[in-house]
């Protein structure tokens, strides 16, 4: 089983700073890699696919990069809806597997 | 616009067998083009996946499961459904039906999620 191990598990920031998050798998997940984000009460948002893909509707200011084992989600200019809980998932490899999460909060 | 709607009992006794239904809209079921999952998320706590459905009825399973999950579909409904037996408190979550990505990594839409508390 692919572990994914989430970096950091909290994330304090202010409003308009930039905001990066890390994602590292076990094992190469090639590009088979997603971000969601989570606020609560909510079911979750992809936001990236493929490791860098912005999904459907997302804004710019997202953007995901990495390959193989290393992954990180950017949030270029954090906006106060940005605050909330972000998930990484590979399916690489059977099981599919998700990160433990990093919450992000604000400052 | 695809959407899915999960629905179920929201209590179930230990020991009796989970069951869910996720009612798909504004796209089918029957596409070779999606898979098709079912997620969870324990209150407080991170997401776990169960399973994934093609339209075929192939099936893939979290082997945490330990065999106690099935994923029926019923593509005359634009349906298919989650079956957990011998559940235990342990099994009290948020379930999501979700669509996701056949070539690459992503789950997308997510239904609402359905809360299922297992408790005598």
């Amino acid at each position: 089983e692919v572990v994914l191990t989430q970096s950091p598990a909290i994330l304090s920031l202010s409003p308009g700073e930039r905001a990066t998050l890390s994602c590292r798998a076990s094992q190469s997940v090639n590009t088979y890699l997603a971000w969601y984000q989570q606020k609560p009460g909510q079911a979750p948002r992809l936001l990236i696919y493929d490791a860098s893909d912005r999904a459907t509707g997302i804004p710019a200011r997202f953007s995901g990069s990495g390959s193989g084992t290393d992954f990180t989600l950017t949030i270029r200019s954090l906006e106060v809806e940005d605050f909330a809980v972000y998930y990484c998932q590979q399916r690489s490899n059977w099981p599919i597997t998700f990160g433990q999460g990093t919450r992000l909060e604000i400052k | 616009q695809l959407q899915l709607q999960e629905s179920g009992p929201g209590l179930v006794k230990p020991s009796e067998t989970l069951s869910l239904t996720c009612s798909v809209s504004g796209g089918s079921i029957n596409t070779r083009s999606y898979f098709w999952a079912w997620i969870r998320q324990p209150p407080g706590k991170g997401l776990e996946w169960i399973g994934t459905l093609y339209y075929s009825g192939s099936t893939y399973y979290n082997p945490s499961f330990k065999s106690r999950a099935t994923i029926p579909i019923d593509t005359s409904k634009n349906q298919f459904s989650l079956r957990l037996t011998s559940v235990t408190a342990a099994d009290t979550a948020v379930y999501y039906c979700v669509r996701q990505y056949l070539g690459g990594a992503g789950f997308d839409p997510w239904g609402r999620g359905t809360l299922v508390i297992v408790s005598s």
